[in-house]
């Protein structure tokens, strides 16, 4: 079945510093690929998301490239802040998304030190 | 968008006994799902909640253990029946939208400890 693996943590890390979390998957056919994030006390938002190879999704300044090639979807941003500690969970869907429910990594706790 | 309540929102329940989740969405919803994040774990998905009719399971979950009713566009229940320590997780309620549906909103969720 499908399966997703990303870089558990915590990653800790100094304001202003440069991540990557790695995401990749198993699935069959071209499956939408997504980033959610659960910041302290709050519900699972949707960060990005990206619906065809080659797609980038971004959003407050994270981007992610879906590489179907190496089946990965790794988060990136330049410049890291305080507030941008959270919990990171990388997540796919089956093709044509919608219908069908997601299937989750195992979240990465991102830790971000000033 | 949409906006995603449970009820409760935490509860400590003993074993043997059953609880009652409710999902309320403030707006038109097409998909509804349930899922189960257990601790220090990742999210899991219970079931598809479908309007109407019974819903779609996954491997592993069953309809006497997990019954879900969504007699609404907007509402969904989940029932945990005869709750053991094991099912102490935290539970969310999911949706779709019309008007995007690759993105699934997520209620708060409902923390379960069961003693």
């Amino acid at each position: 079945g499908d399966s997703v693996t990303q870089m558990e943590g915590p990653v800790t890390l100094s304001e202003e510093a440069f991540l990557t979390i790695n995401c990749t998957y198993t699935a069959t056919g071209y499956p939408s690929l997504f980033w959610y994030v659960q910041y302290p006390g709050e519900g699972l938002q949707l960060l990005l998301k990206a619906t065809k190879a080659d797609d980038k999704g971004s959003n407050k300044g994270f981007e992610a490239t879906y590489r179907k090639e190496t089946t990965s979807f790794h988060l990136e941003k330049g410049s890291v802040q305080v507030s941008d500690s959270a919990v990171y969970f990388c997540a796919l869907s089956a093709p044509g998304g919608g219908a069908d429910g997601l299937t989750f990594g195992k979240g990465t706790h991102l830790i971000i030190q000033p | 968008s949409a906006v995603i309540s449970q009820k409760p929102s935490r509860d400590i329940c003993q074993r043997g006994t059953s609880l009652t989740i409710q999902c309320q969405v403030d707006s038109q919803v097409t998909m509804m799902f349930w899922y189960r994040q257990q601790p220090g774990q990742s999210l899991t998905l219970i079931a598809t909640a479908n309007q109407g009719s019974e819903a779609t399971y996954e491997s592993g979950f069953v309809i006497d253990k997990f019954p879900i009713s969504r007699p609404n566009l907007t509402f969904s229940t989940l029932t945990v029946s005869n709750m053991s320590p094991e099912d102490s997780s935290i539970y969310l309620c999911s949706a779709t939208t019309p008007q995007s549906s690759y993105e699934q909103y997520f209620g708060p969720g409902t923390r379960l400890t069961v003693t």
